[in-house]
């Protein structure tokens, strides 16, 4: 079957540093994709992982091993803007980009 | 540039009753998605298009959904004899073919439908 795991809410304040993780078993894999959703607003992308290793954009970094099936997202010096729910999804096939999404970690950024 | 649009962007309908719902990918991008986002959980996959190939239906949740897509443009959804359960935000999401390019999946803003 195909799962993906990650925690349904944190909470962090504002200016430090949160990681949120996430576990997946998938049949294949073709990368992992992190997506940020503010409330009632579509995901928009934040990164795309396919090889081992930490991948750093700017505030945000993510990163893989495949070996373990594991994931995580690493924000720092956040910000309240930065409240929102985040999407770790699998892309589990080289043939097409259907991604199987968790159920999303609600981030709250308290001041 | 033009991102994903649809429409409409909010639907109330009564059970029993059918539900058309559009979505107009980026322009160029030949894959076209649609999931289904339930109050507080995650994406579920509901169908994929890839240009002339058969899609991909492996998600739709009974043969109440159905979707087509006019060449590489508008894609419509549709539910029939909607049920309470279908109440949900329904996104559809564009990625162009190229497969350098295809790391993301460019969302629209989403149809909320309610069914009474």
């Amino acid at each position: 079957g195909q799962n993906i795991d990650q925690p349904t809410e944190m909470t962090a304040t504002e200016g430090a540093i949160v990681q949120i993780n996430c576990t997946y078993q998938t049949s294949g894999f073709n990368g992992l994709f992190w997506y940020q959703q503010h409330a009632g607003e579509a995901p928009t992308f934040l990164s795309y992982n396919v090889l081992d290793g930490l991948e750093e954009k700017g505030r945000f970094s993510s990163f893989l091993s495949r070996s373990k099936g594991y994931s995580y997202l690493l924000l720092k010096e956040l910000q309240m803007k930065d409240s929102a729910s985040y999407l770790c999804a699998v892309s589990g096939s080289y043939n097409t980009d259907k991604l199987i999404f968790g159920t999303g970690t609600r981030l709250q950024v308290f001041p | 540039g033009a991102g994903v649009s649809q429409s409409p962007s909010n639907k109330v309908t009564e059970k029993g009753k059918d539900v058309e719902l559009r979505c107009d990918p980026i322009s160029g991008h030949t894959a076209l998605y649609w999931y289904r986002q339930r109050l507080g959980q995650g994406l579920e996959f509901l169908i994929y298009f890839q240009g002339n190939s058969a899609p991909d239906k492996s998600g739709l949740p009974s043969d109440r959904f159905s979707a087509e897509r006019t060449g590489e443009s508008v894609s419509t959804l549709t539910i029939q004899r909607t049920q309470q359960e279908d109440s949900a935000v329904y996104l559809c999401a564009s990625s162009p073919e190229d497969r350098r390019f295809a790391d993301t999946q460019y969302f629209g803003p989403g149809t909320r439908l309610t069914v009474l």
